[in-house]
């Protein structure tokens, strides 16, 4: 398998601008999780789906983030209007449901507002 | 709230030495236990998982629980500098799949 996929790897945008990040999880694995990670705050849980249904939202940090998984293969997340505060990089994480030791990061998308 | 915490380093140790790393969470019932190492510019990956108190044994990985005292540890024997990284705690309690991860302690293993 070729592990969690994510994309763009790079992306260097301006302040207003839509963004959306992409991620394909391990085939078979029926739990993905998006993340954010900076110096200041470390890793933080922005939402995460259990057979594609948003659980727990909690960690979006406002309305300007939103997130699908419209198929079990394929999440977005999206930032519209884009700020240079949510400069980061964001990853992407799967797992098989109820064996939390199989959680796969994929490669991160390091995100630069200006 | 701080739910997992620990201390950012930087923890230096010489090669061949034990390093040990620590990390305290709240009380939220039964949990799991996880330790991820993170290279620079690259994904965290999971090295270990605890699941009761007391310790287990990984090649030169030992974690180590303590429930009642409310902290995960993690001793690397024989310190190689390829062990140079940051290595993250996480804790997933029952409630839910959600991983709550500490800051992480940035470990530097001096040749």
């Amino acid at each position: 398998d070729a592990g969690v996929i994510q994309s763009p790897r790079h992306e260097v945008t301006e302040m207003g601008q839509e963004v959306t990040l992409r991620c394909k999880p391990i085939s078979g694995h029926n739990s993905l999780f998006w993340y954010r990670q900076t110096m200041m705050r470390g890793l933080e849980l922005l939402i995460y789906f259990n057979n594609n249904v948003p659980i727990d939202d909690s960690g979006m940090p406002e309305d300007r983030f939103s997130a699908k998984m419209p198929n079990a293969s394929f999440s977005t997340l999206k930032i519209q209007p884009s700020e240079p505060r949510d400069s980061a990089v964001y990853f992407c994480a799967s797992t098989l449901g109820g064996k939390p030791d199989t959680q796969y990061f994929g490669p991160g998308t390091r995100l630069t507002v200006l | 709230q701080k739910e997992v915490e620990q201390n950012s380093g930087p923890l230096s140790v010489p090669e061949g030495a034990i390093a040990s790393l620590n990390c305290t969470y709240s009380d939220r019932g039964s949990q799991s236990f996880f330790w991820y190492r993170q290279y620079s510019g690259k994904s965290p990956e999971l090295i270990m998982s605890i699941y009761s108190n007391g310790d287990k044994e990984d090649g030169r990985f030992t974690a180590q629980l303590n429930k009642a005292s409310q902290y995960v540890s993690l001793l690397i024997r024989d310190s190689q500098p390829s062990d140079s990284a940051t290595y993250l705690c996480a804790v997933n309690w029952n409630t839910g799949n959600q991983f709550y991860f500490g800051t992480g302690t940035s470990l530097t293993v001096i040749p």
